[in-house]
């Protein structure tokens, strides 16, 4: 699978846009991109799944270029509640794939007032 | 109603002993997973039934045998505990399984063997 490059941390402060930058230089053909959101103590949570251009969702927007080489997460207004630890994933449907799968460090944001 | 829900949250045991982790989902998935998130948050596959089918199986140790009775439930049975099985262990669902599907995590369990 395709392996990911993402910060390490961020800090940003309430009412700000985050955006959180992952790169999948060697992304294939078929590879979906997938963000999740990890609070202390609980499961990831799904946020947004994208192949290309733009997505967006109720809680966040997903923008992939057209070289699909990276790809931003973006969270409109955040608050103290988005501090967590967001997940970037790359890879191709089905069973095979999913066996691979490997959550990596993520990017640990913190929101401060 | 929670989703997917494991029990226990915490457990402390001594090294050698055998402990379970039980996980249930309401979902109506037909997949189940085990994932384990070491301390550096890194967070990796173990197990995935579907449909009580065992699908993947990852280079889990087999001292660690999961169990699906049906295709609700999947519990993960630990043998002869040792230290390096410390972790959180998470258990997940979806709908049919495969990468581009969205996972559903339960709230973990902290597994700490002294």
């Amino acid at each position: 699978l395709a392996k990911t490059t993402q910060p390490i941390s961020m800090d940003s402060y309430e009412g700000q846009e985050v955006n959180i930058t992952c790169s999948h230089n060697n992304i294939a053909t078929n590879d979906y991109i997938t963000w999740y959101q990890q609070f202390p103590s609980q499961g990831p949570r799904f946020i947004i799944q994208g192949y290309k251009t733009k997505v967006t969702n109720e809680v966040a927007s997903l923008f992939i270029p057209a070289d699909r080489k990276s790809s931003t997460l973006s969270l409109p207004r955040v608050s103290l509640s988005d501090t967590a630890v967001y997940y970037c994933l790359v890879g191709p449907p089905g069973y095979s794939s999913a066996s691979k799968i490997i959550f990596g460090s993520g990017t640990r944001l913190s929101i401060r007032p | 109603d929670t989703a997917v829900s494991q029990t226990p949250k915490y457990l402390v045991t001594q090294m050698g002993n055998d402990k379970s982790i039980k996980c249930e989902q309401n979902l109506g998935h037909d997949t189940m997973y085990w994932y384990k998130q070491d301390s550096k948050k890194f967070l990796k596959i173990m197990f995935s039934y579907n449909n009580k089918e065992l699908i993947i199986n990852e280079t889990v140790p087999n001292r660690f045998s999961p169990k699906s009775p049906d295709k609700a439930h999947l519990n993960l049975h630990i043998n002869s505990l040792e230290l390096g099985d410390s972790a959180v262990y998470f258990c997940a669902s979806s709908q049919v399984g495969g990468f581009n599907e969205k996972l559903f995590f339960g709230s973990g369990t902290q597994l700490s063997v002294l």
